[in-house]
């Protein structure tokens, strides 16, 4: 059974420059989620799908982050406009239900210059 | 809002030894509890999941207990290896409302042969 799938694994950009991440979770999982971690850190959740329905999204900053999972399966995080505090692992996992085992990608690492 | 602590944030120790991790959590009401370890760069891996209505898990040299009542639970590692470095992070999910898995810092161990 193939895993979680995230691109790119590494990405830098300046200041003001915008970025996406794209998720591809284990098929048939229908909760998705994307994770911040910052070093040293554990993983802060952005946002909580339910296929392609927002269960939370209450931590996202909505001015500059912005998430859709529009056919229920893959899911988009984009960044626009970045800042410095921005860099960050960002990760994607899933589950098969709400309360099931989550499982993760190798996540996408963000440096802000 | 469901805190997760993880005590100790780091730990050094020689082959061989028994480990015990702990994490406690502030709020009682959870579903699940699901133990991952973190290599550099990479994503989490899921060791054990526990749910709400079980004490302990087992796999292989991995031991989890948990006890609702005290918030806590404690991660067991029998004879460590150098190939168990890595950071062990604790995720809980709460039970009121959707479910949400909320990470502590995690534990960094470095086992030294």
């Amino acid at each position: 059974e193939a895993g979680v799938a995230q691109s790119p694994r590494y990405k830098i950009i300046e200041k003001r420059q915008s970025v996406a991440f794209w998720c591809n979770p284990i098929s048939g999982h229908a909760t998705l989620y994307w994770y911040q971690q910052i070093l040293g850190q554990g993983p802060k959740l952005l946002i909580q799908f339910q296929n392609n329905g927002v269960v939370d999204d209450s931590q996202l900053p909505k001015d500059r982050f912005s998430a859709e999972r529009l056919k229920g399966v893959d899911s988009t995080l984009k960044i626009q406009p970045a800042k410095l505090e921005d860099s960050a692992v960002y990760l994607c996992a899933s589950s098969r239900f709400t309360t099931g085992e989550l499982f993760f990608g190798e996540g996408s690492r963000l440096t802000v210059l | 809002k469901q805190e997760v602590t993880q005590i100790p944030a780091a730990l050094s120790v020689p082959e061989g030894e028994n480990l015990v991790l702990n994490c406690s959590f502030t709020d009682s009401a959870i579903y699940n509890l699901q133990w991952f370890r973190q290599d550099p760069g990479k994503g989490l891996t899921s060791l054990l999941l526990i749910q709400s209505s079980q004490r302990e898990q087992t796999s292989g040299r991995l031991n989890a207990s948990l006890d609702k009542s005290s918030g806590r639970s404690t991660l067991y590692i029998a004879a460590s290896q150098p190939g168990d470095s890595a950071t062990y992070l604790c995720a809980v999910f709460s039970s009121g409302g959707s479910y949400i898995p909320t990470f502590g810092r995690g534990t960094s161990l470095i086992v030294h042969p």
